[in-house]
């Protein structure tokens, strides 16, 4: 089944306190990318990766890394959490940037 | 910054009515997509326009695009219940962008 995968779906944890949000995809796709969502401002784009090895920021990066060692992964790397990071986040995938987006489940996270 | 804006933030509709939402966007685009949200779930890629397109149908779903005034409107024909979710535009920034921008969305209830 093709399909976008995040894990963890939700995550609770503590400010400063390093973490990873997993991104996989099987359907072989060039662009992929990493959305949060709050209420009130609809989804914002941090990061994007047009193919391996090619990133760039999206409107909200600071506090964020990326990296895309491999077509199918798009990890979501959160060095120093802080609380302002509390939001739903979604990656994405599709052949090309204008082309259809498929999403994941999303990440429900809670910096405390 | 937001490329795209939805108009209205919420609308209210009784069962088998129709229900437009229009999106504003700012710069020239190469096409426009029309995503639906059900709570806290992933986005779903409802229908794509491209710039040269002025009209597409999908079902009971319409879009409508008009690049000299920047708009794109979706309407929903006999609405269902079912169709309660909130909706999205999203627009790249033309040629030369690899971003893709969502708009803060329309939350649509339908009444049964």
């Amino acid at each position: 089944e093709a399909q976008v995968t995040q894990n963890p779906r939700y995550l609770i944890t503590v400010t400063g306190k390093k973490l990873t949000v997993t991104c996989s995809q099987n359907m072989n796709h060039e662009y992929m990318s990493w959305y949060r969502q709050d209420p009130g401002l609809g989804l914002r784009q941090i990061y994007y990766s047009m193919n391996v090895e090619v990133t760039d920021k999206g409107d909200v990066p600071e506090g964020y890394k990326v990296s895309r060692k491999e077509k199918r992964n798009f990890p979501l790397i959160l060095e120093s959490p802080s609380p302002n990071q509390t939001s739903l986040y979604f990656c994405a995938s599709s052949l090309d940037r204008a082309d259809e987006q498929f999403f994941g489940p999303g990440t429900r996270l809670t910096v405390l | 910054s937001q490329q795209g804006e939805e108009d209205p933030q919420a609308l209210s509709i009784q069962e088998g009515e129709n229900a437009t939402m229009n999106c504003s966007y700012k710069t020239s685009i190469n096409n426009l997509q029309w995503y639906r949200q059900n709570s806290g779930r992933g986005l779903v890629h409802l229908i794509l326009i491209r710039s040269n397109e002025r009209e597409k149908h999908s079902g009971r779903l319409r879009v409508t695009l008009d690049t000299s005034k920047k708009s794109s409107s979706l309407l929903i024909t006999a609405s269902r219940a079912a169709d309660t979710a909130s909706y999205f535009c999203a627009t790249d920034a033309g040629a030369g962008s690899y971003q893709l921008t969502f708009g803060k969305g329309t939350k649509l209830s339908v009444i049964p």
